[in-house]
């Protein structure tokens, strides 16, 4: 199984301040024959499904404000959030979809307002 | 626009089979792989497993001996079956489509709304 490793567990960052998130993989997830890296970014609100911001590492999903933004390649990846608004209070997720014998997640990051 | 809908038993007991179904309305369940994740209260995803419209699945291992998932196209419904569950298996139990027609690795969009599954005599 690929393991999917977030730091930190939790987080709390003031208003208007960055947010950073990392994902570690414990084998690569980028796959040589197209260059792209099997990992998306979910946000998790209670009481709601996670709703997908980025894939291919760093593709941002339509509709999702340009403050999130997604890097990293290999096995070290990177979600930032630029300028925290309250809304953006929840669970954050890193997935690997690299091997369809196993999906994995990372254990979530609790973003909190400081 | 896509939606999906999980539907089944609220409460299942202890060494009984859980069984959900996947709704989908607003397009077709053809061509597309269909997934099944869960998530214990106040934990992470866990993903089960997925099917495609043909009927060709992949089970996460440490899962594999008790799922089973099926399709029906006719009604654009698939469906998952968890036999032999414990208190372990309590969770909000969502289905997820592959994002991408016809593709093998994509990631999850959309969700649905998920189910909680407790299980308990």
């Amino acid at each position: 199984d690929i393991v999917m490793t977030q730091s930190p567990d939790s987080l709390a960052v003031s208003l208007g301040e960055r947010a950073t998130i990392n994902c570690k993989s414990s084998q690569s997830v980028l796959y040589s024959s197209n260059n792209k890296n099997y990992l998306a970014w979910y946000q998790q609100k209670p009481g709601q499904p996670p709703k997908v911001l980025i894939y291919w590492a760093s593709t941002r999903e339509s509709g999702v404000p340009d403050r999130f933004s997604g890097s990293g390649s290999g096995t070290d990846f990177t979600l930032t959030i630029s300028s925290l608004q309250a809304e953006d209070v929840a669970v954050y997720y890193c997935q690997q979809y690299y091997t369809t014998l196993m999906y994995t997640f990372g254990q979530g990051t609790k973003l909190e307002i400081k | 626009q896509v939606q999906l809908q999980e539907s089944g038993p609220g409460l299942v007991k202890p060494s009984e089979t859980l069984s959900l179904t996947c709704t989908v309305s607003g397009g077709s369940i053809s061509s597309y792989y269909w997934n099944w994740i869960r998530q214990p209260a106040g934990k992470g995803l866990e993903w089960i497993g997925r099917i495609y419209t043909s009927g060709s699945t992949n089970y996460n291992p440490s899962l594999k001996s008790r799922v089973t998932m099926s399709v029906d196209t006719s009604k654009n419904q698939f469906s998952l079956k968890l036999t032999s569950v414990t208190a372990a298996d309590t969770a909000v139990y969502y289905c997820a489509r592959d994002r991408i027609r016809e593709a093998t690795n994509t990631w999850f969009d959309p969700w649905g709304q998920g189910t909680r599954v407790t299980v308990s005599s």
